[in-house]
């Protein structure tokens, strides 16, 4: 069965410092990746989304970044965190063979908070 | 760009009353997918509807897919405080990014 991890669960940073979360897949190839970020209860944003190893798609221009350095590793960075960075960051996979009816699972989340 | 709205955006109700969450979309997608949250973890898929007219079962939950596909509902019977959550509709339109909506907060009170 697939997994995915995603860590560190809480992390509280100080304003300007870097940031990496880190998440992984388990028991699949090719997944498509994803970083989203929820405001507290409500929908999420897309951030970033891979399809491929090195291939990184932006959707919301921000001080973020994402890299894809392994199939099934996904990271999300910073190199100077601003205050509005502080909230719910979520990764997913969803399967790469058929892209019109592929649900997305989520890892559990980090709650990012920024001081 | 294709947008979904869910309706309501907040539900509290008391254990035992029955319950539905509307998901719209001036668009048509390929499929849709309902997923409930908890606080503090990731949602979890509870279904995904491919086909207008689709209904399908989870126990007390009953989802349904509109004819044109642009729209979707879901029951809950006899609601429970488990039950309690945030429930988020995604539709798929053909690209590997899924629309959500902005999710509905739902409580349930013993």
């Amino acid at each position: 069965s697939q997994t995915i991890h995603q860590w560190p669960a809480t992390l509280v940073q100080p304003v300007g410092s870097p940031l990496s979360l880190e998440c992984t897949v388990e028991g699949t190839s090719n997944p498509n990746l994803y970083w989203y970020r929820q405001a507290a209860g409500r929908g999420l944003q897309l951030l970033f989304y891979s399809v491929g190893i090195g291939q990184i798609s932006s959707e919301v221009p921000q001080n973020l970044s994402a890299s894809r350095p392994q199939d099934r590793q996904f990271i999300l960075s910073s190199k100077k965190l601003l205050l509005s960075d502080s909230g719910f960051y979520l990764c997913a996979w969803s399967r790469n063979r058929d892209r019109l009816n592929q649900p997305q699972h989520f890892g559990d989340g980090t709650r990012l908070s920024i001081l | 760009t294709q947008l979904l709205e869910q309706s309501p955006q907040f539900l509290s109700i008391q254990e035992g009353e029955n319950l539905t969450v509307y998901c719209n979309s001036s668009s048509v997608f390929s499929s849709l997918q309902w997923y409930r949250q908890e606080p503090g973890e990731g949602p979890v898929l509870l279904v995904t509807v491919v086909t207008g007219g689709e209904v399908k079962k989870l126990k007390r939950l009953t989802f349904q897919f509109g004819d044109a596909r642009k729209d979707s509902s879901l029951h809950i019977t006899a609601a429970q405080t488990g039950d309690t959550g945030l429930y988020l509709c995604a539709g798929s339109g053909g690209s590997y990014i899924p629309t959500f909506g902005r999710g509905t907060s739902l409580i349930v009170h013993p």
